[in-house]
């Protein structure tokens, strides 16, 4: 069946680019999202990508899709301590499927 | 426009009660999501629905029944709570199903004794 995989922890210094990584398993994904959720909220997306491009840039955002490894990653450039959130890889199709999440904790 | 919105925040049930999470959306969307979020296993469909009066399981639906009577409503029911069901619930809803961004609610923190 349909799966997405990412780790599920990330340590970044504040200032250094973060990047979160994501690999998918199915190859009619039509969409492909990061989503947001910080702490005590529910998830809100952050950006997607359509299925035929191959990057989409953000001011700090940069998301990069190898569509022949079916694999997804989300570049954050200067990276802030308010961006310490659990990150989610999703993609879709018909529906969507999530990751587990990334947990992106920012090291003083 | 409030977006999504859920009742209550957070619960505190002990074993074999029942409860009702509310989900409300003022976008006009016609399908709804009930999803759990437990560490380390992400996010689980329990149920959606594709529309009023419409439902159907989703990943994990054991335990919990649904209702859609109307369309900007979804509600999540607990008739026996036990305390696999202590989670944060997340309502979602959506546009389209597959092709399109899930707009969630805050959660609700249930804690089952």
């Amino acid at each position: 069946g349909e799966d997405v995989e990412q780790s599920l922890f990330l340590s970044v210094r504040e200032g250094d680019s973060s990047v979160i990584n994501c690999t998918y398993t199915d190859s009619s994904s039509t969409y492909l999202y990061w989503y947001k959720q910080e702490p005590g909220a529910g998830l809100q997306l952050l950006t997607y990508i359509f299925s035929n491009m191959d990057m989409k840039q953000d001011q700090r955002l940069t998301v990069l899709l190898n569509k022949k490894d079916k694999h997804l990653s989300l570049r954050i450039a200067d990276t802030q301590t308010g961006d310490s959130a659990i990150y989610f890889c999703a993609e879709s199709y018909d529906k969507i499927i999530f990751g587990k999440g990334t947990r992106l904790h920012i090291l003083p | 426009n409030a977006g999504v919105t859920q009742t209550p925040k957070f619960r505190v049930l002990k074993t074999g009660q029942s409860m009702t999470l509310l989900c409300a959306q003022d976008m006009n969307h016609e399908y709804m999501y009930w999803y759990r979020q437990d560490p380390g296993m992400g996010l689980r469909l329990i149920h959606y629905s594709v529309g009023e009066g419409t439902t159907a399981k989703g990943e994990v639906p054991d335990g919990y029944n649904v209702s859609r009577l109307k369309k900007q409503n979804f509600l999540l029911g607990l008739e026996s709570a036990a305390p696999s069901q202590t989670s944060v619930y997340f309502c979602a809803s959506s546009y389209t199903r597959g092709a399109y961004e899930q707009y969630f609610g805050p959660g609700t923190r249930l804690t089952v004794t």
